[in-house]
């Protein structure tokens, strides 16, 4: 089946900095979502992307759709303390797998104050 | 607009017990999909329904779990006899009915936190 990679498995950053987290998938997908969940929570959409090259933003949150259709990465600028969660990457490919998301295995991030 | 919700929130069952997991989709949803999720693992697929019907079920183990959507009431998510690999977080999310593929933006509950003693 399908796989993806995310990376890097944990960051811990200051206040202020800028993050990059990344997914990429041995397979092509045509719909990619990133979800953060915080803890005792369930995942909340953050950014959904539908097409190759695509590169969406919301609020200091900026993802792009890669062009080969097998990778997506998220940033964040300027991070804040409620920045703190995991982060999931999700696709999926309609032909094959209807609504069914693949989900990445997250990215922990902590931001110290 | 109420989200997605997920009843119980916490389950404690003892082995060989019956757990029953509920989700009533966002209104207007018409597509119900659940995922298991193990504690620091990303969230697996289980199975995709619509009213009345199971859509796809290839993520589900084959014995003990099994999934419906009634025309009325929530969906429910039932395993018999569980055991303590059970144990995990189960969450369910909705998509709107655009399609036979509805659209690729599922909107999860809080979910269902389940524990076999």
């Amino acid at each position: 089946g399908q796989q993806l990679n995310q990376s890097p498995q944990s960051m811990f950053i200051q206040e202020g900095e800028d993050v990059s987290m990344n997914c990429t998938s041995s397979s092509i997908f045509n719909t990619w979502l990133w979800y953060k969940q915080d803890p005792g929570e369930g995942p909340v959409l953050l950014i959904a992307l539908y097409k190759a090259g695509e590169l969406t933003s919301n609020g200091r949150l900026t993802a792009q759709f890669g062009i080969t259709r097998k990778d997506s990465f998220l940033n964040i600028s300027a991070s804040i303390p409620s920045d703190v969660g995991i982060y999931f990457c999700a696709g999926q490919l309609r032909e094959t797998s209807g609504s069914r998301l693949t989900f990445g295995e997250g990215t922990q991030l902590t931001v110290n104050p | 607009n109420a989200g997605v919700m997920q009843n119980p929130r916490h389950l404690v069952r003892r082995r060989g017990q019956e757990a029953r997991l509920r989700c009533s989709p966002m209104k207007g949803h018409s597509h119900v999909y659940w995922y298991r999720q193990l504690p620091e693992e990303g969230l697996k697929f289980m199975v995709y329904l619509q009213k009345e019907n199971i859509i796809d079920e290839s993520g589900m183990p084959k014995e003990r779990f099994s999934a419906e959507f009634p025309k009325e009431g929530p969906s429910i998510l039932r395993i018999q006899q569980v055991v303590r690999g059970d144990s995990a977080a189960y969450f369910c999310a909705s998509s709107p009915n655009l399609g036979v593929w509805g659209t690729g933006e599922l909107f999860f509950g809080e979910g269902s936190r389940l524990t076999v003693l």
